[in-house]
């Protein structure tokens, strides 16, 4: 089975212009989370989407936002962008939501905020 | 809230040895489960060992292995005759049980090994 992708792997902004993450889970895993990660905060939770519904979310603003499609395959929105949201932002597949199941990483896509 | 905290931000060991990596974490629910995570030099996150927090037993994974210590709440990761392969950073995780629950990670471990 082929792995998490993700899509771009790198990005270069500029502040206050908006960006579209994608990631492809492994096929047959319904369950997509998102996590941003940076040397100060660490790994961070964004959201978890579970057949194309939202099941949790973390602490982030409303510029941070997602969604699901009917395949699996989920994006991720941030608009206005700032400094700060440059990170690294990992999504992970799991067959179901919740529970002892693995979840497995993309690679990332590096987000470099200008 | 549930916090993860791994007090130590580097360790080093040689090739061959042991080495043990420290998690405590802080909840008030008595069923969740533990999870350590390898993370690579610019490369994917992979799962290394888990635990539920109901088994008294502690995992094991080929050189890998936990010290569960649920009272004291703590989760240590001992790797045994290091490789070169297992320099990485490692995050100790936490997750409740449930549907709608969400993984806790701690600031993470970098490890290297001398060879």
């Amino acid at each position: 089975k082929a792995g998490v992708t993700q899509t771009p792997r790198y990005l270069i902004k500029t502040r206050g212009q908006q960006v579209t993450l994608s990631c492809s889970p492994i096929s047959g895993h319904r369950s997509v989370s998102w996590y941003q990660q940076t040397p100060g905060q660490g790994l961070q939770f964004l959201f978890e989407y579970f057949s194309e519904t939202q099941r949790n979310k973390g602490n982030f603003p409303g510029r941070f936002s997602g969604r699901q499609f009917s395949n699996s395959r989920s994006e991720m929105n941030v608009s206005t962008l700032e400094l700060g949201d440059s990170a690294l932002y990992l999504c992970a597949s799991s067959s179901v939501a919740g529970g002892l199941e693995t979840q497995y990483f993309g690679p990332g896509t590096r987000l470099l905020v200008l | 809230a549930q916090t993860v905290t791994q007090s130590q931000p580097e360790m080093s060991v040689q090739e061959a040895e042991t080495v043990t990596l420290s998690c405590t974490y802080d909840t008030s629910e008595s069923d969740y489960y533990l999870f350590w995570y390898k993370q690579p030099p610019s490369r994917q996150m992979i799962l290394v060992i888990r635990q539920e927090a109901y088994k008294q037993q502690n995992a094991t994974e080929n050189r890998f292995s936990v010290n569960f210590q649920k009272a004291a709440k703590s989760f240590s990761l001992k790797i045994s005759d290091s490789q070169l392969g297992d320099a990485a950073m490692y995050f100790c995780a936490y997750r409740l049980t449930g549907a709608n629950s969400k993984l806790t990670f701690g600031k993470g471990i970098t490890l290297s090994v001398r060879p």
